[in-house]
């Protein structure tokens, strides 16, 4: 079973720049969410979907935008990268109000 | 303002003794608490849950306790192994609805010295 997937793994970038991180699971769940861990911070919900078509803001939303075309699908957008968005990203869904499942983590930097 | 509290950022304990890890949150809607391990480069795993319903809740080594009169929850790991250490996140929510969002604590970075 492949669960959450997150890509890419890692990734670099320059200050300004846009890049998307993807999100998909195959467990037919409806609620999706994106956090980041910072060191100190815990996780941090950014933005979350209650299914396709409908999302909604979380702790930390500045930066970032979302979109839940599909149930399967949860990209995670940066329009302009700052060096304050250094962190790992995790997806993370589940059906119902149950457990969350996470993915393995997206390490992104920027310069 | 922090809604779930993880006050000790890490403990140490010898193999085969018991871990305790505290967490303490302020909101009174929460009604679900779980707990979470994560290793290095790899995602949060679940590893208990707990109901306002309840205090208890055992799965193997793992327990966790409930008080909601004073707001805390302890995780239980008997006997502790060399494997279990790693970072654990606490983690609540209030279950009204499909948008139900979990809150998670700053995390405690559990050593288990052999």
């Amino acid at each position: 079973n492949a669960g959450v997937t997150q890509t890419p793994k890692f990734q670099v970038l320059k200050t300004g720049q846009s890049m998307t991180l993807q999100c998909a699971q195959d467990m037919n769940h409806e609620y999706m969410s994106w956090y980041r861990q910072d060191p100190g911070m815990g996780l941090r919900l950014i933005h979350y979907s209650v299914g396709a078509g409908i999302t909604d803001q979380g702790e930390v939303p500045n930066g970032y935008n979302v979109s839940r075309s599909t149930t399967e699908d949860f990209p995670l957008r940066l329009l302009s990268a700052a060096p304050s968005q250094t962190s790992v990203y995790f997806c993370a869904s589940r059906r119902g109000t149950g457990e969350l499942f996470f993915g393995e983590g997206s390490r992104l930097t920027v310069l | 303002d922090q809604q779930v509290k993880q006050n000790s950022p890490s403990l140490s304990v010898q193999e085969g003794r018991i871990s305790i890890l505290n967490c303490d949150y302020t909101n009174s809607m929460f009604d679900y608490f779980l707990w979470y391990k994560k290793y290095p480069a790899e995602g949060p795993t679940f590893l208990i849950s707990i109901s306002s319903i309840k205090d208890k809740n055992e799965d193997g080594r793992f327990t966790v306790f409930l008080n909601k009169s004073a707001k805390h929850l302890s995780l239980h790991i008997v006997p502790s192994q060399p494997g279990d250490s790693a970072v654990y996140f606490c983690a609540a929510s209030s279950r009204t609805g499909a948008n139900s969002k979990l809150t998670f604590g700053k995390g405690i970075t559990l050593s288990v010295r052999p």
